[in-house]
Formats: C-alpha cells, structure tokens, sequence
C-alpha cells in the first residue's frame, strides 16, 4: 500500500498570504489529522476530519482551517500568515476503527515565511 | 487533561549498548500509549503501541516498550543499539473515550555513538 502522501514538501511564502497543504491518506483510511511540529512547541494537534466533517480541533486560531473530500483527502489552509507559522505541518491517517489503531504519517510539508 | 513526559532531551549511547527511553504519562482512565521515531526531514514511523494485556510490547526494528500502571510509564527499549537508531523518539497517549485526541511528549533525541 502506498503510504500517505503530502503536497507539496517545501513551501516558502511572505507574511500575510494564505496557503493551502494538500494530504492523501493511505487506502481505506478514513480518518485524517493534522500537526504542528516546531523545535520550540513540538508536535501540537490541529484537527482530526473524519467522513468529511471535523471531529477534534486543537488550540489554534482561527486562520487555520481544514476540509476532508468524500474520497478522504484533506487539505489545509492558513489565512494571513504569520512569521511563527513557519513549521513542517505533518498529516496523517488512521482506519478509524478505535482509539487504538496506530496513526500514519506522511513526511510533512516545511512551510517557511518570510 | 492528558499529558506526556518524556524527562530527558538528549539519550546518549554506545553502539551495542542497551538504549532506553523514558516516557511517563498524567491520564486518568486507562490510556492507550504510543511510541513513533522521526528521523531527519521525514514524518513519524510507528513503532509500537500498548492497549491491553501483556505489560510488555515488542515492535518495529527490535525495539520493546514496558507498561507499568503503577508508575504511570511507558519506557521504550532496544537490547543493542545500533547507529541507525539515532533519531527523534517521541512518546503519545491517547484517551479510550472522549475526544480520542492523540497528546505528544516534546520528544528524545537519541544519539548512538559508534
């Protein structure tokens, strides 16, 4: 099975653009989350979208936004970018059949403003 | 609140040498526990996860976690160490109910020394 997949990998943009990541989960996932990963804050919970609708949201403003699509890829959105959302934003999914099944990551996305 | 503690930054071992890394974790309930490795520009891999049954778990690439109730951990082990161990390990939980968010320790970076 392919893994999940993240579009694109690197991505610089300037303070006060938006930007939308991109996350293909793998087959049969139904369940996609996705992070924040900094040196300073570690990894930190942005929201969980399961059968297209949010389930889980963590403590971020507002300008960061989500969707999930009916074949289960999900994409990301930050509005009106700031310097410290410079970070790999990482996506990953599981089956969603329990709180025990293991979550797979894709390899992130490292956005940089400027 | 769930909460993760992963006490120390650095892990420093010698190659061949046993590897451990400690995670302790603050849930009320029993939780389910994570261990994923991060290497350098790549997401997470899943090593191992405990949910029920025999306190000790064997995973990916030798590596074994013991679950202790009583002390609340969670330390993850490798009899010998080898240098393509070297990388990011970080500890998760997740609550059997409620929101089934997945919390992060800030991660161990493990450094073995050939």
């Amino acid at each position: 099975k392919a893994g999940v997949t993240q579009t694109p990998r690197y991505l610089i943009k300037t303070r006060g653009q938006q930007v939308t990541l991109s996350c293909s989960p793998i087959s049969g996932h139904r369940s996609v989350s996705w992070y924040q990963q900094t040196p300073g804050q570690g990894l930190q919970f942005l929201f969980e979208y399961f059968s297209e609708t949010q389930r889980n949201k963590g403590n971020f403003p507002g300008r960061f936004s989500g969707r999930q699509f009916s074949n289960s890829r999900s994409e990301m959105n930050v509005s009106t970018l700031e310097l410290g959302d410079s970070a790999l934003y990482l996506c990953a999914s599981r089956t969603r059949q329990g709180p025990g099944d293991e979550q797979y990551f894709g390899p992130g996305t490292r956005l940089t403003v400027t | 609140a769930q909460s993760v503690a992963q006490p120390e930054d650095q892990v420093n071992v010698a190659e061949g040498n046993p590897l451990t890394v400690k995670c302790t974790y603050s849930v009320s309930g029993n939780p389910y526990l994570f261990w994923y490795v991060q290497y350098p520009n790549r997401g997470l891999q899943f090593l191992l996860k405990y949910i029920t049954g025999d306190n000790l778990v064997k995973g990916s690439y030798g590596f074994e976690a013991e679950f202790n109730k009583s002390q609340t951990s969670f330390h993850l082990k490798k009899p010998s160490a080898l240098v393509s161990d070297s990388a990011l390990y970080f500890c998760a939980v997740r609550l059997p109910y409620g929101n089934n968010r997945l919390a992060f320790g800030k991660g161990n970076q493990v450094v073995v020394i050939p």
